[in-house]
């Protein structure tokens, strides 16, 4: 059975700090991993990654992919307010269609 | 170009009465999905489509049956609503052809049933 599971479940730091959210996976015929940011309302893309130990970067957001440990990070660094939000982790299987297995997420609470 | 839109926003029903949940999409994808979202569990695929006329089931379908007569419309209906099917609902939308994965989801229904 596939599985995603991330970590941790929820975590609070302060403004400026930096974090850092796992993903690992157990999928068969992985073909991508993807990062969404949820706040309150429909999820929003931030990175797909299908190739090991490259990293995407978007401003202070960063993740890379570890195909052999079966594992992903998502780095934040300096941490503001606005980054408060629930991040999901997804699986996408190289089979026809675009079917997403989602982790429970791990909720972020940046602090003033 | 208004991306993914679905409607109602918010809908309460008591047990036992059925219900359409409406989703559009204007970008010409051929994949559609319907997702639920419970506390503390992720999202959880119901039912997708790879195209018009095509459909299958995801993780849980129970409860619920899609169809999809054209490429931008794929609506869910819930037969004979339970309160175990109290969440909230997204649908998304993307191309199957290969290079391009990424989901476009809509706002989400919030489903509360009594």
């Amino acid at each position: 059975e596939d599985k995603v599971v991330q970590s941790p479940l929820s975590l609070v730091v302060h403004e400026g700090d930096t974090v850092t959210l796992n993903c690992s996976y157990e999928v068969t015929n992985f073909r991508s991993l993807l990062w969404y940011k949820q706040e309150k309302k429909a999820p929003t893309f931030l990175f797909m990654l299908t190739s090991s130990g490259i990293e995407k970067k978007s401003g202070r957001l960063s993740s890379i992919l570890d195909k052999k440990e079966l594992f992903s990070i998502l780095n934040i660094t300096a941490t503001q307010t606005g980054d408060s939000a629930v991040y999901l982790c997804a699986v996408n299987r190289a089979e026809y269609g675009n079917k997403l297995v989602f982790g429970a997420g791990t909720i972020l609470r940046v602090k003033s | 170009n208004a991306g993914v839109t679905q409607t109602p926003k918010f809908q309460v029903l008591k047990t036992g009465q059925s219900m359409t949940l409406q989703c559009a999409q204007d970008m010409n994808h051929e994949y559609m999905s319907w997702y639920r979202q419970d506390p503390g569990m992720g999202l959880r695929l119901i039912h997708y489509s790879v195209g018009a006329g095509i459909t299958d089931q995801g993780e849980v379908p129970n409860g619920y049956n899609v169809s999809r007569s054209t490429t931008e419309d794929f609506p869910l209906r819930l037969l004979s609503a339970a309160p175990s099917q109290t969440s909230v609902y997204f649908c998304a939308s993307s191309y199957v052809a290969s290079g391009s994965y990424e989901q476009y989801f809509g706002p989400g229904t919030r489903l509360t049933v009594t």
